[in-house]
């Protein structure tokens, strides 16, 4: 399993772009790099999942080098309801495997 | 509507006294997980289903047992629960081949065990 590796916390005003890098050197090459985000007292909530280039949705964009051993998580214009702990995370999309492990997590405080 | 479904939201069960957590989904996944998640820290993988193909952590304590009766329904039993498995215990299921990619996985609210 690939490990990741991600600030332990942030701090943001609000309205700024945060930009939260995983790095995950031993990624292989049919592993999926997915963000989760989690309030405190909930489950994990899905954010968005890239394999390489460029992803956007609605909520945030992914940015995956070519390399793909890093992974930045841009969130725009955040505000202080994203207050929360995000997680990178690198999963194989092969049969038969299927762990979802989590590593420490960026804690992120928005901050009027 | 709430797709995977734990119950009860809090439960509170004395030191030694066998407990059991439920979760039940309604996206008829094949994978299904039980994390458990102590304050401030990441959530620890226990085991996963993948149908009914069993895999358990390796570092996950003998004093955990899960079964997954059929597709909807997984169950998390604590044989002899001790103070130091208080916890937030978290189910979430996943999509196998064929049901998208695998690595998005949607969770429940959680059960919040206190041990007495």
């Amino acid at each position: 399993l690939a490990k990741t590796t991600q600030p332990i916390s942030m701090d943001s005003y609000e309205g700024q772009e945060v930009n939260i890098t995983c790095s995950h050197n031993n990624i292989a090459t049919n592993d999926y790099i997915t963000w989760y985000q989690q309030f405190p007292s909930q489950g994990p909530r899905f954010i968005i999942q890239g394999y390489k280039t460029k992803v956007t949705n609605e909520v945030a964009s992914l940015f995956i080098p070519a390399d793909r051993k890093s992974s930045t998580l841009s969130l725009p214009r955040v505000s202080l309801s994203d207050t929360a702990v995000y997680y990178c995370l690198v999963g194989d999309a092969g049969a038969g495997s299927y762990q979802l492990t989590f590593g420490k997590g960026t804690k992120l405080s928005v901050i009027p | 509507d709430a797709m995977v479904i734990q119950n009860p939201r809090y439960q509170v069960t004395q030191f030694g006294k066998p407990v059991t957590l439920s979760c039940s989904q309604t996206l008829n996944h094949n994978v299904m997980y039980w994390y458990q998640q102590k304050s401030s820290q990441a959530p620890k993988l226990l085991f996963h289903y993948y149908d009914k193909d069993f895999n358990n952590e390796a570092d996950t304590p003998d004093n955990f047992q899960s079964r997954r009766p059929n597709t909807s329904f997984c169950f998390l039993d604590i044989r002899s629960p001790g103070l130091g498995d208080a916890a937030m215990y978290l189910c979430a299921t996943g999509g196998g081949l064929g049901q998208g990619t695998n690595t998005e996985a949607f969770f429940g609210q959680g059960t919040r065990l206190t041990v007495v």
